[in-house]
């Protein structure tokens, strides 16, 4: 069965402070992988998207990474600031037909705090 | 630019009710999908729709749940006759065209309760 793991389920971390998120997917074939940010009460944005040839992608202040042999990513947030507390999502769609059909983990809390 | 817009953003309904759901895609896009989130639960696929026509709903339950995409104006999910287990998110995602790398922008989400 398709899945997607995430991991921590939640994190606080202080202003200023790097963190890590980590991704597991068991989804193939494999097209590519997302990164979301979800703020309460909105929708999912997106962050960072992947093919299955590419190992790293920044946006700003977030890198990705991608391991597609171990089928693991990362998000890693650096110098993080209190408007980044949200929920990111590990999204992956599968290479076939339906392929818009995403795969959504749970996702990660992230509270920073002054 | 208007991103997608959905409404309610948020709907009671008591058991046995129905729920619509209005999901209005980007300007420019004709490619709409329907998402359910349970609480402490990802994103779920419900249905994918193009206009007028519904491309994949094998993640829609096969009873009271439908959608519609018609030729004007919004797309719409219903529920029928709701249950406490309805009670979710739903979000609705459009895109310009669909490919494995193609970018859903996601609305804002209704939020049902059933009482």
């Amino acid at each position: 069965k398709n899945q997607v793991e995430q991991s921590p389920q939640s994190l606080i971390i202080l202003e200023g402070k790097n963190c890590t998120l980590q991704c597991n997917y068991t989804v193939s074939p494999f097209s590519n992988l997302r990164w979301y940010k979800q703020d309460t009460g909105r929708g999912p944005v997106s962050l960072t998207i992947m093919t299955f040839s590419e190992n790293t992608k920044s946006n700003g202040r977030y890198t990705a990474t991608l391991d597609a042999d171990t089928k693991q990513s990362s998000l890693h947030i650096t110098a993080s600031q209190l408007s980044d507390s949200a929920s990111y999502i590990c999204v992956v769609s599968e290479r076939r037909d339906s392929s818009y059909k995403l795969i959504f983990g749970s996702g990660t809390r992230l509270l920073v705090r002054p | 630019n208007a991103g997608v817009m959905q409404n309610p953003r948020h709907l009671v309904r008591r058991r046995g009710q129905e729920a619509r759901l209005r999901c209005s895609p980007m300007k420019g896009h004709s490619h709409v999908y329907w998402y359910r989130q349970l609480p402490e639960e990802g994103l779920k696929f419900m249905v994918y729709l193009q206009k007028e026509n519904i491309i994949d709903e094998s993640g829609m339950p096969k009873e009271r749940f439908s959608a519609e995409f018609p030729k004007e104006g919004p797309s719409i999910l219903r529920i029928q006759q709701v249950v406490r287990g309805d009670s979710a998110a739903y979000f609705c995602a459009s895109s310009p065209f669909t490919s494995s790398y193609n970018e859903q922008f996601f609305g804002p989400g209704t939020r049902l309760t059933v009482l």
